[in-house]
């Protein structure tokens, strides 16, 4: 039962141009939702989180945008650097669980072309 | 600031035996998490610690899983015996709050 769906495994994009990665959930108890970004060979670091009484956050390049009616989440990387190539896990978690226990998407293996 | 550290970072052994993963959090994070990521997967929480008491570890094998938080700071996770599938990256995290938790590099283990 994967409640967080992360169904594209990989995207390449240009450099400069914008990376749009896609992420949905089933669970509609999840009210915040975070993004994390992965290098090879060390842990997950946190990029960027919104919570459900927004439907946007930006922060610089990255902004994360919220449609709860779709169950649907997205993040925007513009403008995409090599720097960002890595493998982006989006995550969710519900505060009636009564804890902060994430649920993790597969990730998607981004790859920014020079 | 200090980020989550964990040892060793990579261990091979057979099927059947025993292995032991240590966590050292954030200093003053008083939530800790085990992770198991097999390849491919994204992240899967086996347990939670707040303080030193278990949170959540409803996804831990009990049967040969174990997992301890000493005096409410570094924690161990241990495996009792070793099967072919628990070959995965073991991540520890720890977080202040919800709004984030910091992940160590992991512990990639492989069992033959």
């Amino acid at each position: 039962d994967q409640q967080v769906k992360q169904n594209s495994p990989s995207l390449s994009v240009q450099e400069g141009r914008i990376s749009i990665l896609n992420c949905d959930y089933t669970n509609s108890m999840f009210d915040y939702f975070l993004w994390y970004k992965k290098y090879p060979a060390e842990g997950p670091t946190f990029l960027i989180s919104i919570s459900s009484i927004k439907d946007k956050n930006e922060d610089g390049r990255f902004t994360v945008f919220l449609n709860k009616s779709a169950k649907h989440l997205s993040l925007h990387i513009v403008p995409s650097q090599p720097g960002d190539s890595a493998v982006y896990f989006c995550a969710a978690s519900a505060a009636d669980f009564g804890n902060e226990k994430l649920t993790f998407g597969t990730g998607t293996r981004l790859t920014i072309i020079p | 600031e200090a980020g989550v550290a964990q040892s060793p970072r990579y261990k091979i052994i057979e099927k059947r035996q025993s292995v032991a993963f240590w966590c050292n959090p954030i200093s003053g994070h008083a939530t800790l998490y085990w992770y198991q990521q097999i390849l491919g997967q994204g992240p899967k929480l086996l347990i939670q610690f707040q303080n030193n008491g278990v949170v959540d570890d409803s996804q831990l094998p009990k049967d040969r899983f174990s997992a301890e938080r000493l005096k409410g700071v570094d924690s161990t996770l241990k495996i009792q015996p070793a099967k072919l599938e628990d070959s995965a990256v073991y991540l520890c995290a720890s977080s202040p709050s919800r709004d984030t938790q910091y992940f160590g590099p992991g512990t990639r283990l492989t069992v033959l």
